[in-house]
C-alpha cells in the first residue's frame, strides 16, 4: 500500500520556467491537498479538492494552478516559477469517514528550488 | 481568524527527561486537533488526534495530548524522551466539515541530548 506518492522528489527550475508536480493516492480518499512548507511558517495550504471535479483556493494560491484529474490524482502547476516559490511541497489526502472526522495522509514531499 | 500557535520554535531535552510541547489555537467552533511529527527529509506522520470525548488522547510512540477548551490548548507530552524522538512537531486544527483541510502551527524542533 503506497499511500500518497509525489513526483518528483527534487527539482531545480530557472525563473520563468513551468512545471507540474504530480500526486497520486491509492486509499480511495475523496479529498486531496497541496501544502507548501517554509522555515518558521509551518505548512500553508495552497489548493485543495474536496471531491473529484472540485478545487478551491487555500491560504496561498497565487502563482499556482491545480487539476483534479480523477479521484486518485491531484497535480499542482507552476506556470512561471519565481524564487519565492522555492519551498518543500507536500501533497496530502483524507478519506470520507464522518464529516470532517478524518486524518490527512502526507506524501514524502517535493523539494523545489527556483534560481 | 483561525490560527495555531506553537510558542516554542526549538526545544532541547535530555534523553529520559519528560517533554511538553505547547499548542494554542484560535477557532470559531469546536475543532478537530492533531499532532504530526516530521523526521528530516520525510513527510508528516500523525501522532495523535482529538475529535471528541475524552480530552486526554493517546497516540503512537508513547505520546499523549490533552485538550483544554478553556485554555484553547492541545499540548503534547511524553514522560520519557528517546533520542529517536528528535524531529519537528506540528500542531494542526481542522474544522468539522467534509473538506478536511488543516491549519498548521509553525512547528517545534525537538533536539534530544544524550
Amino acid at each position: 500500500n503506497a499511500g500518497v506518492t509525489q513526483t518528483p522528489k527534487f527539482q531545480v527550475l530557472k525563473t520563468g520556467q513551468s512545471m507540474t508536480l504530480q500526486c497520486a493516492q491509492d486509499m480511495n480518499h475523496n479529498s486531496m491537498y497541496w501544502y507548501r512548507q517554509d522555515p518558521g511558517m509551518g505548512l500553508r495550504l495552497i489548493y485543495y479538492s474536496a471531491s473529484e471535479g472540485t478545487t478551491d483556493k487555500g491560504e496561498v494560491p497565487n502563482g499556482y494552478n491545480v487539476s483534479r484529474l480523477n479521484k486518485r490524482e491531484f497535480s499542482l502547476r507552476l506556470e512561471s516559477a519565481a524564487p519565492s516559490q522555492t519551498s518543500v511541497y507536500f501533497c496530502a489526502s483524507s478519506g470520507p469517514g464522518q464529516v470532517g472526522n478524518t486524518e490527512a495522509f502526507f506524501g514524502q514531499g517535493t523539494r523545489l528550488t527556483v534560481v | 481568524a483561525q490560527s495555531v500557535t506553537q510558542p516554542d520554535i526549538h526545544i532541547t531535552v535530555s534523553e529520559g527527561a519528560s517533554l511538553e510541547l505547547r499548542c494554542n489555537y484560535s477557532y470559531g467552533a469546536t475543532p478537530y486537533l492533531f499532532w504530526y511529527v516530521q523526521s528530516p527529509g520525510q513527510g508528516l506522520q500523525l501522532l495523535l488526534k482529538y475529535f471528541s470525548g475524552d480530552t486526554l488522547v493517546q497516540g503512537i510512540k508513547g505520546f499523549e495530548a490533552e485538550f483544554k477548551r478553556s485554555q484553547s490548548s492541545f499540548n503534547l507530552r511524553k514522560p520519557s524522551v528517546h533520542w529517536s524522538d528528535a524531529a519537528e512537531y506540528f500542531c494542526a486544527v481542522g474544522g468539522r466539515s467534509n473538506t478536511g483541510k488543516l491549519i498548521f502551527g509553525q512547528g517545534t524542533t525537538l533536539q534530544v541530548k544524550p
